[in-house]
């Protein structure tokens, strides 16, 4: 069964300051890999994703994250944050098939300092 | 990016109270889905839709509840006898053939007293 870890819930960071946001799967291959943000009473915007090939993938808004099957993992990176990146941010993976299900880490909530 | 809306976008109802949650997709997509996210919790799949006909399914998706494409474009999502568990959002996604990314919607807020 694939699952998915975002071992932290909350961060905080200084408006300007680099952010790194963690995420752990486990999955039998490989899979797709998404990150989602949901700003508050929002639904979920996808931010970026990852199938194959190049390992670093860009997103929306500046947003990059980078794939590395040797760590399973699927961080989500920003050089410089802006307050209105302030929302929850969701790792999910889904399996290589049609029709695939998502299965969704718990979710970081990004809070941002001015 | 493909678009999709869902009604309403709050609803309260009472328990035990059958409700329906519509998903319309902005044109024409093969896979829906379901998915629901308690307050402070993660979100949860509940079923995918494929054909005309359930994919997927999760332990969660139990016999209160059923899906169904009524007219060829709203996708329904219907809770027979609403628990007060069962208030959560609500997300359906869509996906084409062609590509592997789900989009989803806005979110059907549901609150069950």
């Amino acid at each position: 069964a694939q699952s998915v870890t975002q071992p932290d819930i909350h961060i905080t960071v200084s408006e300007g300051a680099s952010l790194e946001l963690r995420c752990n799967y486990s999955y039998g291959a490989t899979p797709y890999l998404f990150w989602y943000v949901q700003s508050p009473g929002q639904g979920l915007q996808l931010l970026l994703k990852y199938f194959s090939g190049d390992t670093l993938v860009q997103g929306i808004k500046g947003f990059e994250a980078e794939f590395k099957r040797s760590q399973s993992s699927f961080n989500l990176r920003k050089p410089s944050v802006h307050w209105s990146d302030a929302a929850e941010y969701f790792c999910a993976v889904g399996a290589q098939y049609a029709g695939n299900m998502l299965t969704f880490g718990g979710g970081t909530r990004l809070m941002v300092k001015p | 990016e493909p678009e999709v809306t869902q009604t309403p976008s709050h609803q309260v109802t009472q328990m035990g109270q059958e409700v329906i949650l519509r998903c319309v997709p902005i044109s024409n997509h093969l896979y829906f889905y379901w998915y629901r996210q308690i307050l402070g919790q993660k979100v949860e799949f509940l079923v995918s839709f494929y054909n005309n006909e359930i994919s997927e399914k999760s332990e969660i998706f139990d016999d209160q509840f059923s899906v169904e494409r009524p007219d060829g474009s709203n996708f329904t999502l219907k809770i027979r006898s609403t628990k007060l568990e069962d208030s959560a959002m609500y997300f359906c996604a869509i996906k084409d053939d062609s590509a592997e990314t789900q989009y989803f919607g806005p979110g059907t807020r549901l609150l069950v007293l």
